[in-house]
């Protein structure tokens, strides 16, 4: 069956620091792959979206590396703050047909000041 | 200016109700989306539809049922809710071949009693 798997385990991480999240799947052949944060209460925004003929993407603080290979996308912030706490969300868009994006459960990270 | 607006933010119900829930999207995307999101913050397809095409996600019960009367509008109509129902859902929209993923409404806490 496909999945999508990210650590279910909060990521605690020193404010100025680097956290780093996995995202691995397995029966999917993404065209390309999403990262999305989400606040309580609020609705998922989108952040970085990097395609399977690329191998890293950068947007301000934000890396994210996808590895076709090895069926995986790490998602970095660096110099982390408090304001990043959040949940985030890793999304697959299929290759073929239905354009509909598979999200993975999130992890949620907190940054301490 | 709210991209995607849904209404309402909150709704309690009784079981055996017929309900609705409506979004409205601003940005000219040309598909819309329902996702659920259950008491695990698992984020789960409904349905997706542009314009013509209208795409069930299998595992929905029939009982939910997406009306479309424009591109711009996508709503939700649930006949028979049942405790199961209770989740937030989310409206989200996109436009095929951007970088910009998708789009999501601040979602609709449904509470069946």
């Amino acid at each position: 069956s496909q999945k999508i798997e990210q650590n279910s385990e909060a990521l605690n991480i020193q404010e100025g620091k680097t956290a780093t999240l996995t995202c691995n799947y397995t029966n999917y052949s993404p065209a390309y792959l999403q990262w999305y944060r989400q606040d309580p209460g609020r609705g998922p925004v989108f952040l970085l979206l990097i395609r399977e003929n690329e191998k890293e993407k950068r947007k301000e603080r934000l890396k994210v590396t996808f590895d076709t290979t090895l069926k995986q996308s790490l998602f970095h912030i660096t110099a982390s703050q408090p304001a990043d706490s959040a949940t985030y969300l890793c999304a697959l868009d299929p290759r073929y047909g239905n354009n509909r994006l598979a999200f993975g459960k999130g992890n949620q990270v907190v940054v301490i000041p | 200016d709210t991209a995607v607006s849904q209404t309402p933010k909150y709704l309690v119900t009784q079981m055996g109700n017929d309900k609705s829930i409506k979004c409205e999207q601003n940005l000219g995307h040309d598909t819309m989306y329902w996702y659920k999101q259950d008491s695990k913050k698992f984020l789960k397809i409904m349905f997706s539809y542009n314009n013509k095409e209208l795409i069930i996600n299998e595992t929905v019960p029939n009982r939910f049922s997406p009306k479309s009367p424009d591109k711009a509008h996508l709503n939700l109509h649930i006949n028979s809710l049942e405790l199961g129902d209770s989740a937030v859902y989310f409206c989200a929209s996109s436009q095929k071949a951007t970088n910009y993923g998708y789009t999501f409404g601040s979602g609709t806490r449904l509470t069946v009693v």
